[in-house]
């Protein structure tokens, strides 16, 4: 049972146009939420994160979206580049240190 | 500062083989996670230590699978006797207390078991 989801295995995007990740998650007591970012023969890097009590937090050009009602979060990445080509992992964390991943999306940005 | 550090970074042994995975944590953190990347689920939590600690090994698979912190900088992930279907990737990643879970990981231990 997948309390995290990422619905999208890949995702195309031109260079310079805006990536939009998505991630559903079903487990209300979680309270953080995480974007990973991985390149092959790496390890999952830390990107951005958002409270849940917040429904937005930027960093540069990312951007995490939280919608609670919906049990949604959304990472925007404007404008993408062609280094942005990668792994991305959600991951949702519920008051301890555990995280649960979703399976991940991987984002081609084209030139 | 140095990273997670993992090694092995790849292993090839034959099926009934003992293996051992190693980390190190980032200095000064004190939660280690042991993972497991697959194709078909993703990437699953194995073990936790908290303090050096065993905190939830819920996630281990099986009694051939164990786990140990002996100090605060170094881990060990040991399958014993291996199976082809434990091939996969292992990371190891460290958090500090407050760090808002935000974990940090290694660049993974990828294991083929023949």
């Amino acid at each position: 049972d997948q309390q995290v989801k990422q619905n999208s295995p890949s995702l195309s995007v031109q260079e310079g146009r805006i990536s939009i990740l998505n991630c559903d998650y079903t487990n209300s007591m979680f309270d953080y939420f995480l974007w990973y970012k991985k390149y092959p023969a790496e390890g999952p890097t830390f990107l951005i994160s958002i409270s849940s009590i917040k429904d937005k937090n930027e960093d540069g050009r990312f951007t995490v979206f939280l919608n609670k009602s919906a049990k949604h979060l959304s990472l925007h990445i404007v404008p993408s580049q062609p280094g942005d080509s990668a792994v991305y992992f959600c991951a949702a964390g519920a008051g301890s240190y555990q995280l649960t991943f979703g399976k991940g999306t991987k984002l081609s940005v084209i030139p | 500062d140095a990273g997670v550090i993992q090694s092995p970074r790849h292993e090839v042994t034959e099926m009934g083989q003992e293996v051992t995975l190693r980390c190190k944590p980032i200095s000064g953190h004190n939660s280690l996670f042991w993972y497991r990347q697959t194709m078909m689920r993703g990437l699953e939590l194995l073990i936790y230590f908290n303090n050096n600690v065993p905190i939830d090994d819920s996630g281990m698979p099986e009694d051939r699978f164990s786990a140990k912190m002996p100090n605060a900088s170094f881990s060990t992930l040991k399958i014993q006797p291996s199976e082809p279907r434990d091939s996969a990737v292992y990371f190891c990643a460290s958090s500090r207390t407050g760090s808002k879970n935000i974990q940090y990981f290694g660049a993974g231990t990828r294991l083929s078991v023949l």
